[in-house]
């Protein structure tokens, strides 16, 4: 069953925390982005990754991190360093030729 | 500044009628178009994409793009109340897509 997982669905983060968001893809992609989008706003791109072991930042980069060192994988850290990281957090691929960006499920962060 | 801009709505229609929904973009170097459906708390899922100038059809939907006017447009036949939603449209500019803030529909029984 092809697709895209996020998990956690839910998450809870103390303020000071760092925690990690999972993305993981089966439809053999090579490109993979972090999406965040607030109540009222559209997607924000934070990271995208269009091939193994290379990333560049998107438009809202500070205060999060991410790696890819395997094509099916792409982890969002949010920092400590990002002031307002409640939101929901959305992971897509897309593939060379259609360049079409399909999303996984998302995972809600809360900062209490 | 790269823009797209959909009127936010809400766009209220009655069950079984058209819906139109329009979105602007002011890059003309945009090369597609793509039209997703996002429920309340859910993720974007992909409705339809379209490349050349005029429609294309799937189903009871049917995209229309006019590159000259840097408009794309989706229609929504039958309309039916699981259709309500927000629709959002994107566009690709190079390798990133740039995203209208979305149109949310509500189509009454």
């Amino acid at each position: 069953d092809g697709g895209i997982t996020q998990s956690p669905k839910y998450l809870f983060r103390k303020e000071g925390q760092n925690v990690t968001l999972s993305c993981e893809q089966n439809l053999n992609h090579d490109a993979m982005y972090w999406y965040r989008q607030d109540p009222g706003q559209g997607l924000r791109l934070i990271y995208y990754s269009q091939i193994v072991n290379d990333f560049q930042k998107g438009d809202i980069a500070e205060g999060y991190s991410v790696s890819r060192e395997k094509k099916e994988s792409f982890p969002l850290t949010v920092t400590s360093a990002q002031k307002n990281p409640t939101a929901f957090y959305l992971c897509a691929s897309s593939d060379r030729v259609s360049d079409t960006q399909y999303f996984g499920p998302g995972t809600r962060l809360t900062v209490l | 500044q790269k823009e797209v801009e959909q009127n936010s709505g809400p766009l209220s229609v009655p069950e079984g009628a058209i819906a139109s929904l329009n979105c602007t973009y002011s890059d003309r170097g945009s090369q597609s178009f793509f039209w997703y459906r996002q429920y309340s708390g859910k993720s974007p899922e992909l409705i339809m994409f379209i490349y050349s100038n005029g429609d294309k059809e799937d189903g009871r939907f049917t995209a229309q793009l006019n590159k000259a006017s840097q408009y794309v447009s989706l229609l929504i036949r039958d309309s039916q109340p699981s259709d309500s939603a927000t629709y959002l449209c994107a566009v690709r500019v190079n390798r990133k897509l740039i995203w209208g803030l979305g149109t949310s529909l509500a189509v009454n029984p």
